[in-house]
């Protein structure tokens, strides 16, 4: 089966623009998360959408969000980007989330802000 | 806040050598699992372990779960030069439904052939 698309996988900003990335997970997953991992800081978790609603939030400002739709493809946004944003966006889908389910993650898309 | 610390940071083996990597939780976790990385590449699932104890093997990869649920390791007998990545640890926040991983800061695997 296919594996957890993120489109698109480069993308350079500039400060202050905004940007939109997507993700299409596995057929048949319902819990779509999204992990920022940079050299410094390793995987940070953002957020972890189910069914549409957010179920869980990381630590980061409103400057992130995200969402998701009836089919499960969720896609986040960054608004007035910073320099520290470039980073590596990952996202991870799994059945229903929980205790018993692997994630699968995407390839990921590459942020770079100049 | 839930942190999960993992060691070493890095770990530089001989082809043949073993190889292990520590990760310890500042909470009880309700499960642990692991994720391998390749260079250039994205996190892979490796195994998940859930009771306390829990000793799971992998061909030349043992996993292990703490008697508390606040530690675990991984371990690589005679290491090749196709185990080169970084080993996460990832537990898993709550007890409920929950997709919330914390990840451990990983462990680089580099090997000599």
């Amino acid at each position: 089966k296919a594996g957890v698309t993120q489109t698109p996988r480069y993308l350079i900003k500039t400060r202050g623009q905004q940007v939109t990335l997507s993700c299409s997970p596995i057929s048949g997953h319902r819990s779509v998360s999204w992990y920022q991992q940079t050299p410094g800081q390793g995987l940070q978790f953002l957020f972890e959408y189910f069914s549409e609603t957010q179920r869980n939030k990381g630590n980061f400002p409103g400057r992130f969000s995200g969402r998701q739709f009836s089919n499960s493809r969720s896609e986040m946004n960054v608004s007035t980007l910073e320099l520290g944003d470039s980073a590596l966006y990952l996202c991870a889908s799994s059945l229903v989330g929980g205790r018993y389910t692997e994630a699968f993650f995407g390839q990921g898309t590459r942020l770079t802000v100049v | 806040g839930q942190q999960v610390m993992q060691i070493p940071q890095y770990q530089h083996v001989q082809e043949g050598e073993d190889f292990t990597t520590y990760c310890n939780s500042s909470t009880t976790l309700s499960n642990i699992q692991w994720y391998k990385q390749r260079p250039g590449g994205h996190p892979v699932f490796l195994i998940q372990l859930v009771k306390s104890g829990e000793v799971k093997k992998q061909k030349r990869l043992t996993f292990q779960f703490g008697e508390a649920k606040k530690n675990s390791s991984l371990h690589i007998t005679a290491t090749q030069t196709t185990d080169v990545g970084t080993y996460f640890c990832a537990g898993l926040n709550g007890w409920g439904n929950t997709g919330k991983l914390i990840f451990g800061q990983g462990t680089t695997l580099q090997v000599k052939p």
